[in-house]
């Protein structure tokens, strides 16, 4: 069974540039959550999406945004890039209950110089 | 205060040793626990899952739940030199499927 694929693994950017990032979850899970990873803050909440819908949102900017496909397919983009969105971008893929577990992918290492 | 506290470490052991790592949370409604192992330039790997309080064991590995005083263990028995990781726990309420993070302790096991 296939795991959860991001791409691309790496990313170099310009400050104002704007970047897109896509996640594939595991088949059959309808539940794609992203995180963001940096080492002073850890993992943080961006937003979780559910059969193309956002259903949980966390603290972050407008400048970050999402979107679900209907084959469960995501994708997140963060437009007017700062030097301070440097960051391991995770998605996690989960079946959507709140009772089951949520696996990983390798993660999109985004750096704005 | 963040919601979860965790001990970054570093912590450093001999092989075959026991390894303790602990978490604490604030919010009495978390209700579910994980412990994810996260290898550098990896994602992190599910390693435990746990819902409420309580014990559970996988292999070599054991996690503790003690909702009373609001902390979370893992035991890793025989440790190897591939154990060599962050640690990561992670919890969430159950109706909000976010999980809230500690910020990872990361273990060195030494031949």
């Amino acid at each position: 069974k296939a795991g959860v694929t991001q791409t691309p693994r790496y990313l170099i950017k310009t400050r104002g540039q704007q970047v897109t990032l896509s996640c594939s979850p595991i088949s059959g899970h309808r539940s794609v959550s992203w995180y963001q990873q940096t080492p002073g803050q850890g993992l943080q909440f961006l937003f979780e999406y559910f059969s193309e819908t956002q259903r949980n949102k966390g603290n972050f900017p407008g400048r970050f945004s999402g979107r679900q496909f209907s084959n469960s397919r995501s994708e997140m983009n963060v437009s007017t890039l700062e030097l301070g969105d440097s960051a391991l971008y995770l998605c996690a893929s989960s079946s959507g209950t709140a009772n089951t577990e949520a696996f990983f992918g390798q993660g999109t290492r985004l750096t704005v110089v | 205060q963040k919601e979860v506290e965790q001990d970054p470490g570093p912590l450093s052991v001999p092989e075959g040793a026991i390894v303790s790592l602990n978490c604490t949370y604030s919010n009495s409604a978390f209700q579910y626990f994980m412990w994810y192992r996260q290898y550098s330039r990896k994602g992190p790997e599910l390693l435990m899952y746990t819902y409420s309080s309580g014990n559970k064991e996988d292999g070599r590995f054991t996690a503790q739940v003690d909702k009373s005083s609001k902390y979370i263990s893992l035991f890793i028995r025989d440790s190897q030199p591939s154990d060599s990781a962050t640690y990561l726990c992670a919890t969430h309420a159950g109706n909000n499927r976010k999980l809230i993070w500690g910020l990872g302790t990361s273990l060195a096991v030494n031949p």
